[in-house]
């Protein structure tokens, strides 16, 4: 499975957009792109994925670049709520489920 | 509809004795996996099963750990002897296999606290 690179932290003003960049060079043509997140004391939850296109959900946005080889996740109004650690994570579609979890990034939407 | 639910939330126990922690997925569901968390090593797979049968067991830390999944909406993973480096959150999730193309998503119940004394 394809590594994934994030930055370790973030900051975000509530009610601005957050960009969560996530670096996966060497992610395969049947690799799909996943954002999970983890709010304290909690389990992680699922955001979105994607393969090549972008995507929307009424969570957030997922923009994968046309080489695929690094994506942004993208709250587009943060709440304190969004507060939590992201992951992105590299792995095959259908019929696969083995997701490999990295330190993610650490978001705090200040007020 | 249900999530996964884990039992119990929160666990202290003596060193060396056997603690059992309980897991039943989503109906339906056929995959089911055992994640261990700790500030050192963050987020670890530990072992999954598809249709009850244990499919990877390469991050079961030692034989102290054992896991089953006896049906289809039951799982347990037992540590015995347990010992103080065992404490951490121990969250079960489940994903069922998709039949369409896009890629395929897990849930997870909101974890065991173990501390082990």
């Amino acid at each position: 499975d394809a590594k994934t690179t994030q930055p370790t932290s973030m900051d975000c003003a509530e009610g601005r957009a957050a960009n969560l960049p996530c670096n996966h060079s060497t992610i395969s043509g049947n690799e799909y792109v996943y954002w999970y997140r983890q709010i304290h004391s909690q389990g992680p939850q699922y955001i979105i994925h994607g393969l090549k296109n972008n995507e929307t959900n009424e969570m957030a946005s997922l923009i994968i670049t046309e080489d695929r080889k690094s994506s942004t996740l993208i709250l587009p109004h943060a709440t304190l709520r969004d507060t939590a650690v992201y992951y992105c994570i590299v792995g095959r579609g259908r019929g696969y489920n083995k997701l490999i979890f990295g330190a993610g990034t650490r978001l705090a939407v200040h007020p | 509809d249900a999530g996964v639910i884990q039992s119990p939330r929160h666990e202290v126990t003596e060193m060396g004795q056997e603690v059992t922690l309980r897991c039943k997925p989503i109906s339906g569901h056929d995959y089911l996996f055992w994640y261990r968390q700790t500030m050192m090593r963050g987020l670890e797979l530990l072992i999954y099963f598809n249709n009850n049968v244990p499919i990877d067991d390469s991050g079961m830390p030692e034989d102290r750990f054992s896991a089953k999944m006896p049906n289809a909406s039951f799982s347990t993973l037992k540590i015995q002897p347990s010992e103080p480096r065992d404490s951490a959150v121990y969250f079960c999730a489940s994903s069922y296999t998709q039949t369409l193309s896009s890629g395929n998503t897990i849930y997870f119940g909101e974890g065991s606290w173990l501390t082990v004394v």
